[in-house]
């Protein structure tokens, strides 16, 4: 069984446009994230969810917001997309983001094209 | 910037050999964690080591940390071709209560058969 998976896996789209990823895990994790690798691999957080509440917001771009319904589901909305929106974007989670021990489980990713 | 550097930015080597790959990093952490990344794929974590340790190994895999310098090792022994991968080392800074993790900039390992 699949912990953490991300939908979809390819994404390619026209500047302007709107679109969603979505991120489930069935790990029973508290906590949820949101990277961001560039083509040069660079990883990046973008945001945190534990249990529901937003704990880790970077200096992103108001354009990207993200919704967690629910302790397992944490999904990405971005809007107005840009060609350097075009990344891999990785959802991931952990058991309690408060244990700094905590590793973190990632998913495949999933690879926009912004044309 | 918080963010780790891994060095090499990329290795080759032949099956049956030794990789090592080192990490730098700038603040007081609480630990630091190694990351594999297979060609497109997710990161999988490898190995944890906390900021009172000096090594830890994990079946072919050693991590050394040293915080006065800031820096550690991995070391892949006997590298098979499977072991080709990007590795990252991340950090989680001391009195982190967010888990966050701040990535390095990876090495790409190749083994040749």
């Amino acid at each position: 069984d699949t912990a953490v998976s991300q939908t979809p896996k390819y994404l390619v789209t026209q500047m302007g446009n709107d679109k969603s990823i979505k991120c489930e895990q069935n790990l029973g994790h508290d906590t949820m994230y949101w990277y961001k690798q560039d083509s040069k691999k660079f990883l990046k957080i973008m945001f945190s969810y534990n249990n529901k509440e937003l704990i880790i917001n970077e200096t992103v771009p108001n354009r990207f917001s993200p919704k967690s319904p629910d302790k397992a589901h944490l999904n990405l909305h971005i809007n107005s997309l840009e060609l350097g929106d075009s990344a891999v974007y990785f959802c991931a989670s952990s058991q309690d983001a408060g244990r700094a021990r905590e590793t973190q489980y990632f998913g495949p990713g999933t690879r926009l094209l912004v044309l | 910037s918080q963010q780790g550097e891994e060095d090499p930015q990329a290795l080759s080597i032949q099956e049956g050999e030794n990789a090592t790959m080192n990490c730098s990093y700038k603040t007081s952490i609480n630990n630091l964690q190694w990351y594999r990344q297979n060609s497109g794929r997710g990161l999988v974590h490898l190995i944890l080591i906390r900021s009172n340790e000096r090594e830890k190994h994990s079946g072919r895999l050693r991590v050394t940390l040293d915080t006065s310098k800031k820096s550690s090792s991995l070391l892949i022994t006997a590298s098979r071709a499977a072991d080709t991968a990007s590795y990252f080392c991340a950090t989680v800074d001391r009195g982190s209560t967010l888990g966050r993790l701040y990535f390095g900039r990876g090495t790409q390992l190749t083994v040749w058969p």
